[in-house]
């Protein structure tokens, strides 16, 4: 079966510290990995995805996301935070025979000046 | 590439009528998602289409809730009664299935629905 799990459903950091936003998977096949922000009244952008090539994988404005096995983990991080990362973040894996995605509940992330 | 589209973008309606939120999907995309957001129950899928047929269902809510895409351009979500429960963002997405499992989903800006 396939599900993902974030831990903290809020997370608080000060502008300029680290960005630590937790995704565990479980998956019956090897999985596809995907992280998602979504600002207020907005729809869902992809930060970035992990599709079995390097294990680290860099998206957009600034953020990367380390595939661990053995953790079954797919934590993303940014080393610097910005006010305008204030958002919710949405980790997902895709299905095992179909391409539906399963996500998780999401964690918002503010930034304190 | 204008992206998803989905209109209308806001809707106001009474309990008890007829809802119909509509979606484009990106252009030469040929799977499409519908899902719901609302604070208690987060992201849902409520149904998807691979080459403009149902695939899985199951996340449809009730018989109140259906859904068509009667060509590759275009898919409509229909709510026939409204329930003031039914308020939520709905949001549409679509990806190509040239690279299976590993394809992006690509989102509207959604549909917010408010039924009093």
């Amino acid at each position: 079966a396939q599900s993902v799990t974030q831990l903290g459903s809020h997370v608080s950091v000060s502008e300029g510290a680290l960005v630590l936003l937790r995704c565990n998977y479980s998956s019956s096949v090897p999985p596809y990995l995907f992280w998602y922000v979504q600002y207020p009244n907005q729809g869902l952008q992809l930060l970035l995805k992990y599709t079995s090539a390097a294990t680290l994988v860099k998206g957009i404005n600034g953020f990367e996301a380390e595939f661990k096995k053995s953790e079954t983990s797919f934590h993303l991080t940014k080393p610097s935070a910005h006010m305008s990362d204030a958002a919710e973040y949405f980790c997902a894996v895709s299905g095992s025979t179909g391409n539906q995605f399963y996500f998780g509940t999401g964690t918002s992330l503010t930034v304190i000046p | 590439d204008a992206g998803v589209i989905q209109s209308p973008r806001h809707e106001v309606t009474e309990m008890g009528q007829e809802v119909t939120l509509r979606c484009k999907p990106i252009s030469g995309h040929n799977s499409l998602f519908w899902y719901r957001q609302t604070m208690m129950r987060g992201l849902e899928l409520l149904i998807y289409f691979n080459n403009n047929v149902p695939i899985d269902d199951s996340g449809m809510p009730e018989d109140r809730f259906s859904a068509k895409m009667p060509n590759a351009s275009f898919s409509t979500l229909k709510i026939q009664p409204s329930e003031p429960r039914d308020s939520a963002v709905y949001f549409c997405a679509s990806s190509s299935l040239a690279g299976g499992r590993r394809e992006t989903q690509y989102f509207g800006p959604g549909t917010r629905l408010l039924v009093l």
